[in-house]
Order: structure tokens, then C-alpha cells, then sequence
């Protein structure tokens, strides 16, 4: 079975705070991405990583960073967290770039920011 | 306009009950056509996809795609309350495009 882990499942930061959400997945997979999901507007992807240290921005990458340095590890960072980041996040892993390839989904990071 | 658009919901229907869940997108580049479904505190696991036109069936559940009308179906028969989570319809040429997810309350 494929394992998609993330580090936390609820975290609370404050406004300005540095954030790093951490995904691990154990499949061997190409390709990572990072979402976030909020009512009404679903799922929007952050950016996605097709190598190791490779990245693509996705559609809405401002006020984000990641890190891929292994295969298996995929990390999000908010530089400075602002209130209006607050959401859950989630971390995905497919086998390859191709949109028909299945994406496996970690259980989400709800993230607030005070 | 989104991409994909679904409407959100809640929908609530009874144990028993035929469910459609419709998703309508504007890229006409879509070949491929998926079901994901997200139960509360989860990630979305793959539930269905379909390519180009046409139906397609697993035990209670039928994806349908009409490319003509660039709309979308999953149709869910006999419903049960271990169905009701939320359910999202994506369209891919390259990339995956997400529809909102509709959210599904099936009542005992």
C-alpha cells in the first residue's frame, strides 16, 4: 500500500511565524505536490516537484517555498505565515507527471495562523 | 470561470437513494475524467476515472463523461451512509484541474 505521511495533523502558528510542513511518502514516486483545500474552492495546487530538487509552481505559489533534497521527502514553507493562510494542506505523490497517473493523498495538515 | 466547476452542496439523501453528482469544465483538452472521493479527516483516494466519453461501471458506482456537452457524472446506486463523504471531479489533459467537491450526507 502506498504510505503517504505528513508531520503533523493540526498545527497553530502565530502571524510572521516560519512554518515548515513536512511529507514523506514511501513509494519511490517521481512526482510530489502540495495543496491547499478550502470550502468552496477545493483543491489548489501550491507547487509540485518532479525530481529531486525540482520544482514547478503550481497556481498560487506566492507567500510559499518548498524542498525536495530526497525523493521521498517533500517540505512546504511559509516564509511568514499570515492569517490568510490558514487552511488545511495537502501532500501528494504520483508515480509520474502524467495527469492520468493516480495521485496518493496524505491525511492533510490543518494549519492555523493567529 | 473555474476550469471545473461542482456544485458544493451539502447534498442529503436517504439510505437507498440514486445519487447523481454532476461536475461541468470548459477545457476542451480534457481527455481524462476523475472521482475522487475524501472522507472527513482524510486525504481523496482515487475512486474512478474514465477516458474521453463514454461510461464506465464498478459495482455501485458509474462514471460518465459527455465531451459534447463538457459535462460529468458519477451516478452512486443504492446508497449507503459509509457513502457520504466528500466527492471531487477533476479533468486532465496534462495536469489535474480539481472541481470544488460535493459534499454527499447519506441518511440511515
Amino acid at each position: 500500500d502506498v504510505k503517504v505521511t505528513q508531520s503533523s495533523r493540526y498545527l497553530v502558528k502565530r502571524t510572521g511565524e516560519k512554518v515548515f510542513l513536512e511529507c514523506v511518502q514511501d513509494m519511490d514516486h517521481e512526482n510530489m505536490f502540495w495543496y491547499r483545500q478550502d470550502p468552496g474552492l477545493g483543491l489548489r495546487l501550491i507547487y509540485f516537484s518532479y525530481d529531486v530538487k525540482m520544482k514547478e509552481k503550481g497556481d498560487i505559489p506566492e507567500g510559499y517555498s518548498v524542498s525536495r533534497e530526497k525523493k521521498e521527502r517533500f517540505s512546504l514553507i511559509l516564509e511568514s505565515a499570515s492569517t490568510n493562510q490558514t487552511s488545511m494542506y495537502l501532500c501528494a505523490s504520483s508515480f509520474s507527471g502524467r495527469g492520468t497517473d493516480t495521485q496518493y493523498f496524505g491525511p492533510g495538515t490543518r494549519l492555523t495562523v493567529l | 470561470q473555474k476550469e471545473v466547476e461542482q456544485d458544493p452542496g451539502p447534498l442529503s439523501v436517504p439510505e437507498g437513494a440514486i445519487v447523481s453528482l454532476n461536475c461541468t469544465y470548459s477545457n476542451s483538452a480534457f481527455q481524462y475524467f476523475m472521482w475522487y472521493r475524501q472522507y472527513s479527516r482524510k486525504g481523496p483516494e482515487l475512486l474512478m476515472y474514465t477516458y474521453s466519453s463514454g461510461n464506465k461501471e464498478d459495482g455501485r458506482f458509474t462514471a460518465q463523461v459527455d465531451k459534447s456537452s463538457k459535462y460529468i457524472s458519477l451516478f452512486i446506486r443504492d446508497s449507503q451512509p459509509s457513502d457520504s463523504a466528500t466527492y471531487l471531479c477533476a479533468g486532465s489533459n496534462y495536469q489535474l484541474i480539481w472541481g470544488a467537491g460535493t459534499k454527499l450526507i447519506i441518511k440511515p
